[in-house]
C-alpha cells in the first residue's frame, strides 16, 4: 500500500497568497483527518471527515481555513489569504473506523508550508 | 474531558539505556491507548497500542502495558538505540469514535 499521500511537501509563498494542500488518503480507509504542527502549539487537529462528511471542524483556527472532501480518495485544505502565522506542517492521517478495533490513525509525510 | 499527560522532554540517555516516558489519561469508559512516533522530518507512525486494560503493546522493542486502575500506558524500552531518537507521543481514542487525543510529546535524544 503506498500509504497517505500529500502534496506537495513543501510549499513557500508570499503573505496574502492562496495555498492549497493535498492529500489522498490510504484507499479503502473512511475517516480524514487534518492537522498542524508547530513548535509553540504543539500538534492540533484542524478538521476531520468520515465517509466523506466533515464531522468535526471545531480545530478550524479562522475563516481564512476551509477544507473539502469531494470523494473518498482526495481531500483538499485551503488556506485564503494565507498569513506568516500560518507557517507550520500540515499533517493529513486517515483511518479505518471499525468498531472495537481501536482506531489508529496513519500519517502522511507532510507539507511544510512557509509564509513570508 | 478527556485528556493525555506526558511527561516532558526532553528525555536525554546513552546508547543502552533504560527508558521510560510516562503517560497517564482521563477518559470517559474504556478508551484505546497508544504510541506514536515521529522521526525528525517525518510525519507520525503508529508505534504499538493496546485496546482494553492490560493489554500489552509492543514494537521494535518497546511496551506499554494498559493500566485502568492508575490510567497509565508508560512506555519502556530495555536497551535504547542512537536511532531511536525522536518525538514520542501518547495518545487515546474514546470507544467508537474517530478522534485521537493526543499529550505534548516527549523528545528523546541517545547519545553513543
Amino acid at each position: 500500500d503506498a500509504g497517505v499521500i500529500q502534496s506537495p511537501r513543501h510549499e513557500v509563498t508570499e503573505m496574502g497568497q492562496e495555498v492549497t494542500l493535498r492529500c489522498k488518503p490510504i484507499s479503502g480507509h473512511n475517516s480524514l483527518f487534518w492537522y498542524r504542527q508547530t513548535m509553540m502549539r504543539g500538534l492540533e487537529l484542524l478538521i476531520y471527515f468520515n465517509n466523506n462528511v466533515p464531522i468535526d471542524d471545531s480545530g478550524m483556527p479562522e475563516d481564512r481555513f476551509s477544507a473539502k472532501m469531494p470523494n473518498a480518495s482526495f481531500s483538499t485544505l485551503k488556506i485564503q489569504p494565507s498569513e506568516p502565522r500560518d507557517s507550520a506542517v500540515y499533517f493529513c492521517a486517515s483511518s479505518l473506523a471499525v468498531r472495537d478495533r481501536g482506531y489508529e490513525q496513519y500519517f502522511g509525510p507532510g507539507t511544510r508550508l512557509t509564509v513570508t | 474531558g478527556n485528556s493525555v499527560t506526558q511527561m516532558e522532554g526532553p528525555v536525554t540517555l546513552s546508547e543502552e539505556a533504560f527508558l521510560t516516558i510516562n503517560c497517564t489519561y482521563t477518559a470517559t469508559g474504556y478508551p484505546s491507548l497508544f504510541w506514536y512516533v515521529q522521526y525528525p522530518g517525518e510525519g507520525l507512525q503508529l508505534l504499538l497500542k493496546a485496546t482494553k486494560a492490560d493489554d500489552k503493546g509492543s514494537n521494535k522493542g518497546f511496551e506499554a502495558t494498559y493500566r485502568k486502575e492508575t490510567t497509565s500506558f508508560h512506555l519502556e524500552k530495555g536497551s535504547v538505540q542512537v536511532s531511536d531518537s525522536a518525538v514520542y507521543f501518547c495518545a487515546l481514542s474514546r470507544y467508537n469514535t474517530d478522534k485521537l487525543i493526543f499529550g505534548t510529546g516527549t523528545r528523546l535524544q541517545v547519545f553513543p
